[in-house]
Parts: structure tokens; C-alpha cells; sequence
């Protein structure tokens, strides 16, 4: 089976940097994805990491290493809009597992 | 070119009755996946459809079923339903296929919001 586990809650003020952990336990993957969600809305996708290594898409980024199990997202120059959920999901073929989300605050 | 769009938005049912909810994928996207996203958690994986077909599908009872339609469109049935079912249901749809690097990310409708009584 696939598991991921992410902190269910982080928070930041405007400006800084943070950093949301992705750990999975799965059988084997394409690759891991990060999804936002803002309240109400719909998951909008972030990045994807197909190898291992560092992706980097304007203030976003993302890491993924098969070897320890473990990727996570960087959101830089934070702005109170970033405030929302961030899932990682891992995929095989297209059947996506996500995890439970972790829900950032951004403040003034 | 226009993006995955959900009917209906918001809907309201009783124990036991029958919902179906529709999907009209992106142009260009001929796989559509159905996920089951309750309040504060992150969506479950229910079924895809590729070219008409069922080709995945995740730990959901047989009275969680679907159709893909020739225009790519889709809809997801659940019947006998139960208060547990209620959830928000994302549709989304993805590039052409496993060689298609684009079939890697999804794209998202806003979702139907179910509420079982």
C-alpha cells in the first residue's frame, strides 16, 4: 500500500520561508506531486518531481529523494495568497494517493 | 481552452437515495479521475476512465460506479447512499496517457459538494 504523512499545520509571516515535509511509505511511484487548495476551492497543481533532486518553479520549489523516502516543498518570499492546503500525492500510472494536507497560515 | 467544470455544485440528499454527478473534462484530456475529498482531509482516489474504459480504481464499494462518454465527459453514480458519503467529489482530467508527460499532472474542477441527511 502507499501512506504519506505531512505536519497538518504550519505557520509563517509574510516574507519568510518555509519548508512542508512529505514522507511516504509506498511500493513504488512515477513520481510526487504537490497540489494547493484554498478553502472552497479547487487542488491547483504546484510541481512534479520525476526524479530525485530540486525543481524550481518561481518562488515555489520542490525535492524529492526515493532513497529516504522523502520530498518536500519550499515557498519563498511568502505572501498572505499562499495562505492554504498543500497536498503531496505520489502517483503510479494516474491513480494519485495524496496526503492528508498541511494547512499553511501566512501572517502580517 | 477551457478547464474541468462540475454539475451540480452543491446538492443535498437522504440516506438510501441515488446521486449522479457530471464532468466535463479539459479540452485536450482524454482521462478523467473521480476523488472523494471529506472536510480536512486530502482526496481519495475512487476511479479513472481512459478512452471510455475503467482502467484504475481505489478501495470504494461497487456502488460507487462511473461512465466516460465518447466527448470524454464523465459521470460518477453512487447509490444507496449513506452519511458517510458526504464529501466533496472532484472530478479531473489529465494529458493523453502514460507517455504523455502531461498525464502526470491533474487538472481539478471545483467540485460537487455532497451532503447526505
Amino acid at each position: 500500500g502507499q501512506s504519506l504523512e505531512q505536519p497538518s499545520e504550519v505557520t509563517a509571516v509574510e516574507g519568510a520561508i518555509v519548508q512542508i515535509n512529505c514522507t511516504y511509505q509506498t511500493s513504488g511511484f512515477y513520481g510526487l506531486s504537490w497540489y494547493q487548495q484554498h478553502d472552497g476551492g479547487a487542488p491547483t497543481f504546484l510541481s512534479y518531481n520525476a526524479l530525485d533532486g530540486l525543481e524550481e518553479t518561481g518562488r515555489f520549489s520542490s525535492f524529492l529523494s526515493r532513497s529516504d523516502s522523502y520530498g518536500y516543498l519550499l515557498l519563498q518570499e511568502l505572501q498572505m495568497k499562499d495562505s492554504a492546503s498543500y497536498f503531496c500525492a505520489v502517483n503510479r500510472d494516474q491513480n494519485f494517493v495524496f496526503g492528508p494536507g498541511t494547512r499553511l497560515s501566512v501572517l502580517p | 481552452e477551457t478547464g474541468v467544470t462540475q454539475s451540480p455544485t452543491h446538492l443535498i440528499k437522504t440516506r438510501g437515495q441515488q446521486v449522479t454527478l457530471r464532468c466535463s473534462s479539459q479540452s485536450g484530456h482524454n482521462t478523467v479521475s473521480w476523488y472523494q475529498q471529506a472536510l480536512g482531509q486530502g482526496p481519495q482516489f475512487i476511479f479513472q476512465y481512459y478512452r471510455e474504459e475503467e482502467n484504475g480504481r481505489g478501495n470504494f464499494p461497487p456502488r460507487f460506479s462511473g461512465l466516460q462518454f465518447p466527448n470524454y465527459s464523465s459521470e460518477l453514480n453512487v447509490n444507496a447512499l449513506e452519511l458517510d458519503d458526504s464529501a466533496l467529489y472532484l472530478c479531473a482530467s489529465a494529458g493523453s496517457g502514460p507517455e504523455d508527460s502531461g498525464a502526470n499532472v491533474l487538472t481539478f474542477g471545483a467540485g460537487s459538494r455532497l451532503t447526505v441527511l
